[in-house]
């Protein structure tokens, strides 16, 4: 597509049920980035795929957030037993760069607000 | 570990003034990336500009211009004769060896509004 795709834009869910939220990026694009945005906290860094890497999930807050990325293309961000501090805007993000070869232009979705009552 | 300071939460100004939006950032890589980003209230973070840590050229596209300083490791953003249409919030970003020069450490932004 012409841009970054996110999905749903909203999302209101239960404490404690799970989430799903979805990226597909910009075709073409081998970099594919996760980023959480919340009040106070400002943009977090979440996860990154590379291509065909193990992905960094360095940014990963807890070990109910998890992410896939099938065939180098859609990825999917899923948050188990969501808590209401999990409330936010997640924001995909895709580019061209390879890790390492420079500082990396990123396109950004709308983003996905997540509200967790 | 790197680290971006937007010290200004908020800023308000007239339609047609100039305003500045101060970025401060700290690494210990001599070679490293800033960026700024806008985001309207629509939501998606629009990218604005990339400079590299070795070009400390100042650059003007327009009504922007940014003022990159490594003695002072800041990175302003300057807008001229503001518009409406400027509101959003403006994030500043770096990316460093820490990060594989991929991932994006941003500041906590500045909401810029611009009244009539």
């Amino acid at each position: 597509g012409a841009g970054v795709s996110q999905s749903p834009s909203n999302k209101v869910t239960e404490k404690g049920k799970d989430v799903e939220l979805r990226c597909d990026p910009i075709s073409g694009h081998t970099a594919l980035y996760w980023y959480r945005q919340s009040l106070g906290q400002g943009l977090e860094f979440l996860i990154y795929f590379q291509g065909n890497s193990a992905p960094d999930k360095s940014g990963l807050p807890s070990d109910r957030f998890s992410a896939e990325r099938t065939g180098g293309s859609v990825s999917t961000l899923t948050i188990q037993r969501t808590q209401q501090e999990d409330s936010a805007v997640y924001l995909c993000a895709s580019s061209l760069a390879r890790a390492g070869a420079g500082g990396t232009e990123a396109f950004f979705g709308q983003g996905t607000r997540l509200t967790v009552v | 570990a790197q680290k971006v300071t937007q010290a200004q939460t908020e800023i308000s100004v007239v339609e047609k003034e100039d305003v500045t939006l101060d970025c401060v950032y700290e690494t210990r890589d001599t070679t490293y990336y800033l960026f700024w980003y806008k985001q309207p209230p629509s939501g998606e973070l629009v990218f604005l500009i990339r400079r590299n840590s070795f070009d400390e050229q100042n650059e003007i596209s327009g009504r922007y211009s940014w003022n990159f300083q490594k003695s002072t490791s800041s990175f302003n953003f300057t807008i001229t004769a503001s518009q409406v249409v400027d509101s959003a919030v403006y994030f500043c970003a770096l990316s460093d060896m820490n990060s594989g020069y991929s991932t994006l450490t941003f500041g906590k932004g500045t909401m810029l509004l611009v009244s009539p």
